[in-house]
This record gives C-alpha cells, structure tokens and sequence, in this order.
C-alpha cells in the first residue's frame, strides 16, 4: 500500500532564503510523484510532477523537486522565497497507469511554509 | 478555458440532514474524484466516477454516495451529516488514461452543527 511521509507539519522561512520541504514514500511498485500546493481557501493546485526520466524536476513559480528512489524522498526546494509563496503544500504519491484501471493518489498531510518578511 | 468549478461554496447543515454538493469538471475532462480534506489533513479518497458509474471507492461509508451525468459533472451525497463530517469537499476531474493528473476545484465548506 502507498503511503506518503510529509516530516515538518509548519516551516518557517525567511523572505528570500532558501527552502526544502521534505517528503518520504512508501510502495511496492514503481511511483507517480507530486506536489500540490493549496493557498488559504482555495483548492490544490499541481506545482510539479515526477513521472519518469530525469531526477530533477522543474515546477511552476521556481520550485523544483528532486525523485531519489534509493531514499525512496522527493523534496521540494525552492532557492529564493518570497511572501507569495506563504500555503499549504502537499506530496502525493500514485502508482503508474494500468490501462482500464484507476490510479489511486495519496496524498500527505501537508507542510505549511510561513514566509517571514 | 473554464477549469473544475463546485458549488455551493459554503453550506452549513445540521446533523441528521442530507447535502449535495456539484462539481462540473475541466473541459474535456472525462473522470471526476471526490476527496475530503478535514482542517489540518491532506485529502481523502472518498471515490472516482467514469462514464456515470462509481470506479472506485476509498474508506467512506454509504452514507457517501454520487453520480456522474452524461455531461461529466458530479454531484456527492452525503445522507445523515454527522458533525465528524465538517470538512473541505474537493473535487477533480483528469482524463481517464492519465487519472493521476488532477485538477482540483476551490472546494465546498461544509459545516454540520
């Protein structure tokens, strides 16, 4: 069964420093990976996605994140925050397309980045 | 290009009554998933319709139910409201061949007194 590990439920940053959002996956099989952000009574919003390929994946709005299947980890970082960025951020994970089928997503319980100005 | 829109976008209820929430999915979009995010949690599968039948379920009861009409928007029940069922309501629509690429809707704020 997929299950996804979010570590740090708030953190706190600095405007313009860097930030590292951290997330652990567990399955069986060969993985989707995601991250979703959601800000203050909105709806998630697809910030980036690991599908196959290369490791490092580029999102929207600078972020990017990084698919170690041997730390079975895909953290999320971003080089410069800025205010903006201040939401609720969310790993998911789902497994690959089975034709027919249905890919479940799980999703983690999330980290709250508080940009401080 | 309108994406996946939900109404209402509050409700407030009272226990033992019925709701029905509506979703109207991303154009071209032909799946549609429910999830419940309580405060402070990630999302819940509650469950996916494609072409108006149920294809999956995750751990909700039967008092969670919904529909799929032929121009792809949904709707959730939910029979019974209890106060545990205060929540975020999410919906998503995807295309069926690539369901893990979801667009979520705002959400509907449910609050059952």
């Amino acid at each position: 069964a997929q299950s996804v590990t979010q570590l740090d439920s708030q953190v706190p940053v600095f405007e313009e420093a860097p930030v590292e959002l951290r997330c652990n996956y567990s399955s069986s099989v060969s993985v989707y990976l995601f991250w979703y952000v959601q800000y203050p009574n909105q709806g998630l919003q697809l910030l980036l996605k690991y599908l196959s390929g290369s490791t490092l994946v580029k999102g929207i709005n600078g972020f990017e994140a990084e698919f170690n299947k041997s730390q079975t980890s895909f953290h999320l970082r971003k080089p410069s925050v800025h205010i903006s960025d201040t939401a609720e951020y969310f790993c998911a994970v789902s497994d690959p397309i089975i034709p027919g089928g249905y890919q479940k997503v799980t999703f983690g319980t999330g980290t709250k980045l508080q940009v401080i100005p | 290009d309108a994406g996946v829109t939900q109404s209402p976008t509050h409700l407030i209820k009272t226990r033992g009554q019925q709701v029905t929430l509506r979703c109207s999915p991303k154009s071209g979009h032909d799946t549609v998933s429910w999830y419940q995010q309580a405060l402070g949690q990630g999302p819940q599968f509650i469950f996916q319709y494609y072409e108006e039948e149920e294809r999956q379920r995750g751990n909700f009861p039967d008092r969670f139910s919904g529909h799929q009409f032929p121009n792809y928007s949904s709707e959730l029940n939910v029979n019974a409201l209890l106060l545990g069922d205060s929540a975020l309501y999410l919906c998503a629509s995807s295309l069926e061949q690539e369901d893990y690429e979801q667009y979520f809707g705002p959400g509907t704020r449910l609050t059952v007194t």
